[in-house]
């Protein structure tokens, strides 16, 4: 397996602008998580799903975010309008259900709203 | 509610050093813990785990111990490599569908 493929691995925005981060869990995975890290909040949660279903969204720091998680092989996060203050490094990790697994987790998308 | 707690960083050693990163949790029922490395401008990969009390995880000479009577996880290296500079987050799983419980991470800096 590939593992957790995130794209794109770098993005440059301008404020305003929509963003778009990609995730493709691990095949048979079925839960999927969205992370935040900055240096001054470090991880952050941002929302997880249940084969394919939003379990909790409270991490989502406001309405700009949104993700979706169409089918069991991609998943979503977009920021619309995008804001200097979400630069950071969003990271997707997938697990299955069991809670004794770990997760794996993607190479990261870093963003950089200018 | 569940959390962890590990040592602040940064911890900086000379090579062959022995390392501890002291972790402690809460929570409730009985959570699986882990440690997990960022080495630079990766993602968390998982270096260790423990899903019961005295369990004992252990990978790439690091070793960590699921002490239930004292809430620990602490990390050992009895050898560090300036090739094991990266961060460590310890962290924990309740059963069920939960999400895992991070700790804020501690930052290892090995020098030759």
């Amino acid at each position: 397996d590939a593992g957790v493929i995130q794209s794109p691995r770098h993005e440059v925005t301008e404020m305003g602008q929509e963003v778009t981060l990609r995730c493709k869990p691990i095949s048979g995975h079925n839960s999927l998580f969205w992370y935040r890290q900055t240096m001054m909040r470090g991880l952050e949660l941002l929302i997880y799903f249940n084969n394919n279903v939003p379990i909790d969204d409270s991490g989502m720091p406001e309405d700009r975010f949104s993700a979706k998680m169409p089918n069991a092989s991609f998943s979503t996060l977009k920021i619309q309008p995008s804001e200097p203050r979400d630069s950071a490094v969003y990271f997707c990790a997938s697990s299955l259900n069991e809670g004794e697994g770990g997760y794996t987790f993607g190479s990261g998308t870093r963003l950089t709203v200018v | 509610g569940n959390s962890v707690t590990q040592m602040e960083g940064p911890v900086t050693l000379s090579e062959e050093a022995f390392l501890t990163i002291n972790c402690t949790y809460t929570a409730t029922g009985y959570p699986s813990l882990f440690w997990y490395v960022q080495y630079p401008g990766e993602g968390l990969q998982l270096l260790l785990k423990a899903t019961k009390a005295d369990d004992k995880g252990s990978n790439k000479g690091f070793e960590a111990t699921y002490r239930k009577e004292t809430t620990s996880f602490h990390l050992e290296k009895g050898s560090v490599q300036v090739s094991d500079s990266a961060v460590y987050f310890c962290a924990l799983r309740n059963s069920g569908n939960t999400p895992l419980v991070f700790g804020k991470g501690t930052r290892l800096s090995v020098i030759a």
